[in-house]
C-alpha cells in the first residue's frame, strides 16, 4: 500500500529548463529524504529533513534545492537542468532520522534532452 | 567513495535453487543493515534487516548471515521463485549517522 505520493512520475524537459516535483507522505513520519538513482541503478543520498529542518544536505549541484512546507511533504526544484540531472528521483520517509526502514515512493523519472 | 559494495553485479538461478547475494562495508560504525527489493518502475522496499548485534536473521525464505569481523554479510534467498527476480540492495547506517547509504545492487533473476 502506497504511504509515500510522488508526482510526476514523468518529466521530460530541455536543458537550462526548471523543474519541480512533489512528495507527501501519509505516515506521519517526521524525516522525509531525497535519492537519486541513475541509470546504474546506483542510490545516493541528496537532502534529508527532520520535521522542517534540513539535517543532509550532500554534494550536490547550488542548481538543486529541496522545500518542505511541513514535515509532510518535501518538494525538489531544480534550477536549468543538465543532461547529467537525467535520473528516478525517489522520495522516502522514516519514522526518526536514521533509524529503521526506509519507506519509497514510486520515483519522478526525469528525462533532459 | 561507496562505502558499501555488493556482488555480484547480476545472477541468474533456476527456479528452486538458493540465490545468494554478497554484500560488504568499510565504516566500524554501522550497525543497521536493512535489504531492499526494488521492481521495475517501482521504489525500493524493504526486505529484511539484521542489527549488528546478531549473525542471523531468517524470514521465511530469506536469511541473512552478518560477519562482523569482516564487515560482510549475504542474502540467501531460499526455493527462488520467478517472482523474486528484481534488483536487491544493502544499505547500511550507524545509529550516530543520518541516513542509509546504499550498495550498488544486485540484479536477481530467477528462471522458471
Amino acid at each position: 500500500e502506497t504511504a509515500v505520493f510522488q508526482t510526476p512520475n514523468y518529466h521530460v524537459t530541455q536543458v537550462g529548463n526548471e523543474v519541480s516535483f512533489n512528495c507527501k507522505q501519509t505516515l506521519g513520519h517526521d524525516t522525509m529524504y531525497w535519492y537519486k538513482q541513475d541509470s546504474k541503478k546506483l542510490l545516493k543520498i541528496m537532502f534529508s529533513y527532520n520535521n522542517k529542518q534540513l539535517i543532509v544536505n550532500e554534494t550536490v549541484p547550488r542548481r538543486f534545492s529541496p522545500q518542505s512546507s511541513d514535515k509532510a511533504h518535501l518538494n525538489l526544484r531544480i534550477k536549468s537542468v543538465e543532461p547529467e540531472d537525467s535520473a528516478v528521483y525517489l522520495c522516502a520517509s522514516s519514522l526518526q532520522a536514521n533509524t529503521g526502514q526506509l519507506y519509497f515512493g514510486e520515483g519522478s523519472k526525469l528525462t533532459v534532452l | 567513495q561507496q562505502q558499501v559494495r555488493q556482488s555480484p553485479q547480476s545472477l541468474t538461478v533456476w527456479e528452486g535453487e538458493t540465490a545468494i547475494l554478497n554484500c560488504s562495508y568499510e565504516n566500524s560504525a554501522f550497525d543497521y543493515f536493512p535489504w531492499y527489493q526494488q521492481f521495475p518502475g517501482e521504489g525500493p522496499a524493504l526486505l529484511i534487516s539484521i542489527l549488528s548485534v546478531s549473525d542471523k536473521k531468517e524470514d521465511g525464505r530469506f536469511t541473512i548471515f552478518f560477519n562482523k569481523r569482516e564487515k560482510k554479510l549475504s542474502l540467501h534467498i531460499a526455493d527462488s521463485q520467478p517472482g523474486d527476480s528484481a534488483t536487491y540492495f544493502c544499505a547500511a547506517s550507524a545509529r550516530s549517522g543520518t541516513y542509509q547509504r546504499f550498495g550498488t545492487g544486485t540484479k536477481l533473476q530467477v528462471v522458471p
